[in-house]
């Protein structure tokens, strides 16, 4: 068991531009969890996946983001058009199916500038 | 919908001392309760978590919690403080997706 890992764990990016994260579960957890935590929040849901499929999201996931997992394995999260109000940290978790705790990842921190 | 409320942005005890962080939650099924740690700068881990087995749960790190349903509540204590249980903390309730609350920074004096 080698824990969440997410990439990158810094990316500093432009207004604009678009950036791409990527999500690798616990390998035996079929439950992938996007949030967004800003700073002296607690994380907010974003989205999650079963398998391969997208069950959920939130309404905060706006059309400039769009979350994949294509083959129920790793996943991505992309944001088009950054603002400088995407600037935070993305959290990635799994779990089992049907096991409600979910193990988060160490997160990705955005800064748009 | 589910919701967690924690009292007390910001926590402050002497090392040694009894941490009591509180959480109340709102819930229209048998919720699903856990706490979460946090360092800076990493992500969150879980202490430890209710799954309507036995209302005291124990966790790691000496942390407990004990559900409440007449309260509402699941709080979090642990008996002495140590310097590394500074951190925030997080309660949490999930269904498929996990609502947290706003967080408690536990901040230990020595």
């Amino acid at each position: 068991d080698t824990g969440v890992s997410q990439d990158p764990r810094h990316k500093i990016t432009k207004r604009g531009q678009n950036v791409t994260f990527r999500c690798d579960p616990i390998s035996e957890h079929n439950r992938l969890y996007w949030y967004r935590q800003t700073l002296g929040q607690g994380p907010e849901f974003l989205t999650y996946f079963q398998n391969e499929a997208q069950l959920e999201k939130s309404r905060l996931l706006s059309d400039r983001f769009s979350a994949e997992r294509p083959k129920g394995s790793f996943s991505t999260l992309e944001i088009q058009r950054t603002e400088q109000g995407d600037s935070a940290m993305y959290l990635c978790a799994s779990s089992r199916a049907g096991a409600y705790e979910q193990y988060f990842g160490p997160g990705t921190r955005l800064t748009v500038t | 919908a589910q919701s967690v409320t924690q009292l007390g942005s910001h926590v402050s005890v002497s090392e040694g001392a009894l941490v009591l962080l509180r959480c109340n939650y709102s819930s229209s099924v048998p919720p699903y309760l856990f706490w979460y740690v946090q360092y800076p700068n990493q992500g969150l881990q879980l202490l430890l978590k209710y799954t309507s087995a036995a209302t005291l749960v124990k966790g790691i790190n000496g942390f407990e919690a004990e559900f409440k349903k007449s309260e509402t509540s699941f709080h979090l204590t642990k008996p002495s403080a140590h310097m590394s249980d500074a951190a925030e903390y997080f309660c949490a309730v999930s269904n498929n997706d996990m609502r947290f609350g706003a967080g408690t920074r536990l901040t230990v004096k020595p």
